[in-house]
């Protein structure tokens, strides 16, 4: 089907506002991860789903965050309480698992995220 | 130690010239590596995927892995204006229920005509 979705692809939020991030991932995709990226700066990690298995938070920067995925599907990243420092591009991809072996991932448009 | 390394640059290269993109990781048993491309202002696209010790050619790219150096590559041939961006490196780590992707800082590349 469809590449990865991310919606809204830009976002402008008041400091201290709540805003939600949403990922739709390549349909039949059982890997999704959410990372940021900063002006000029590499990818960060964020959080890693993969099918039913709990997922990997150890990339989230703060309790702020926090990320679920409803029905193995749409991923929802939230940031509660913004702060400046939040700005930045959200990119999210998603990949396959062929048995053991983890495939490509592909990535979304990304949302710029800027914090006001 | 970063867990993905990569030489920032820029590296720059004239026209028709082979450019050479170069990444080492730390997790010894990791199992999947990716070169992604990055245009300014657009998100990363995958250009190669290396899942054993050796090379793997596609086109004007030739990705070359070795795992006992913890050692993965990427070169351009007949580089063109177009190929300046930025290159990822990613590598997949394998630990609790695995399929981390880790991403190096990126090497900029300017291909000068």
């Amino acid at each position: 089907g469809a590449g990865v979705s991310q919606s809204p692809s830009n976002k402008v939020t008041e400091k201290g506002k709540d805003v939600e991030l949403r990922c739709d991932p390549i349909s039949g995709h059982t890997a999704l991860y959410w990372y940021r990226q900063s002006l000029g700066q590499g990818l960060e990690f964020l959080i890693y789903f993969q099918g039913n298995s709990a997922p990997d938070k150890s990339g989230l920067p703060s309790d702020r965050f926090s990320a679920e995925r409803t029905g193995g599907s749409v991923s929802t990243l939230t940031i509660q309480r913004t702060q400046q420092e939040d700005s930045a591009v959200y990119l999210c991809a998603s990949s396959y698992r062929d048995g053991p072996t983890f495939l490509e991932a592909f990535f979304g448009q990304g949302t710029r995220l800027t914090v006001v | 130690q970063k867990e993905v390394e990569q030489n920032s640059g820029p590296l720059s290269v004239p026209e028709g010239a082979i450019a050479s993109l170069n990444c080492t990781y730390s997790d010894r048993v990791s199992q999947s590596f990716f070169w992604y491309r990055q245009y300014s202002g657009k998100s990363p696209e995958l250009i190669m995927s290396i899942y054993s010790n050796g090379d793997k050619e596609d086109g004007r790219f030739t990705a070359q892995l070795n795992k006992a150096s913890q050692y993965v590559s990427l070169l351009i041939r007949d580089s063109q204006p177009s190929d300046s961006a930025t290159y990822l490196c990613a590598v997949r780590t394998i630990y609790n229920q695995g399929g981390k992707l880790i991403f190096g800082q990126g090497t900029e590349l300017s291909v000068k005509p």
